[in-house]
């Protein structure tokens, strides 16, 4: 299985900051890389997939970056609405693995 | 618009089966895989496995001889049954539709928590 990690595991940023989350694949995934964000109590939903595409409706303060084994989630200017869990995912070989989540707080 | 609905069985006895139904609703069946998903309660996610519209899958290999994903394309429907579950299976349960193309999760059901409890 591909082994995801991400980092930092949890940060506390305020509002109007640049925050960035990295994620690391154990093998190349080219592009095939993925970002969600969680609420609690909620199901994932889909902020980025390729690395690099916005998904449909969410705001374009969210970008992400990457190939290879290395990616990166940036939020250019954290909201209060953003507080949540955000966790990466490969779905270049199944099982499609997930990371470990990093947890933003304010 | 694409809504998947979720059910089954919210506690589940060890060593008996899960069962979980989800309907899709809107968009086309037949253009994507469908897959399961399980988040343990205050841990991360894991991706059970996956299915399309004339029935090929892939399973999690720590999953695989346990479980089964099945389809009903003229219901629009997809189902996971896990079997010999323990404590460890407790979790809330997804299932969702693989994006085109990439692979991502676009669109998740409500999600069922299941208990493995006597």
């Amino acid at each position: 299985d591909i082994q995801m990690t991400q980092s930092p595991s949890s940060l506390s940023a305020s509002v109007g900051d640049r925050v960035t989350i990295t994620c690391r694949a154990s093998q190349s995934i080219t592009r095939y890389l993925n970002w969600y964000q969680q609420k609690p109590g909620k199901a994932p939903k889909l902020l980025i997939y390729a690395a690099s595409n916005l998904q449909s409706g969410v705001p374009s303060r969210f970008s992400g970056s990457g190939s290879g084994t290395d990616f990166t989630l940036t939020i250019s200017s954290l909201q209060p609405e953003d507080v949540a869990t955000y966790s990466c995912q490969q779905s270049f070989f199944t099982p499609f693995t997930f990371g470990p989540g990093t947890k933003v707080d304010i | 618009q694409v809504q998947l609905q979720q059910w089954g069985a919210g506690l589940v006895k060890p060593s008996e089966t899960l069962s979980l139904t989800c309907a899709v609703y809107g968009g086309s069946f037949s253009a994507y895989y469908w897959s399961w998903i399980r988040q343990p309660p205050g841990k991360g996610l894991e991706w059970i496995g996956e299915i399309n519209h004339s029935g090929s899958t892939n399973y999690n290999p720590s999953l695989k001889s346990r479980v089964t994903i099945s389809v009903d394309t003229s219901k629009k429907q997809f189902s996971l049954n896990l079997r010999s579950v323990i404590a460890a299976d407790t979790a809330v349960y997804y299932c969702t539709r693989g994006g085109d193309g990439y692979g991502a999760s676009d669109y998740w059901g409500q999600g069922t928590l299941v208990t493995v409890s006597s």
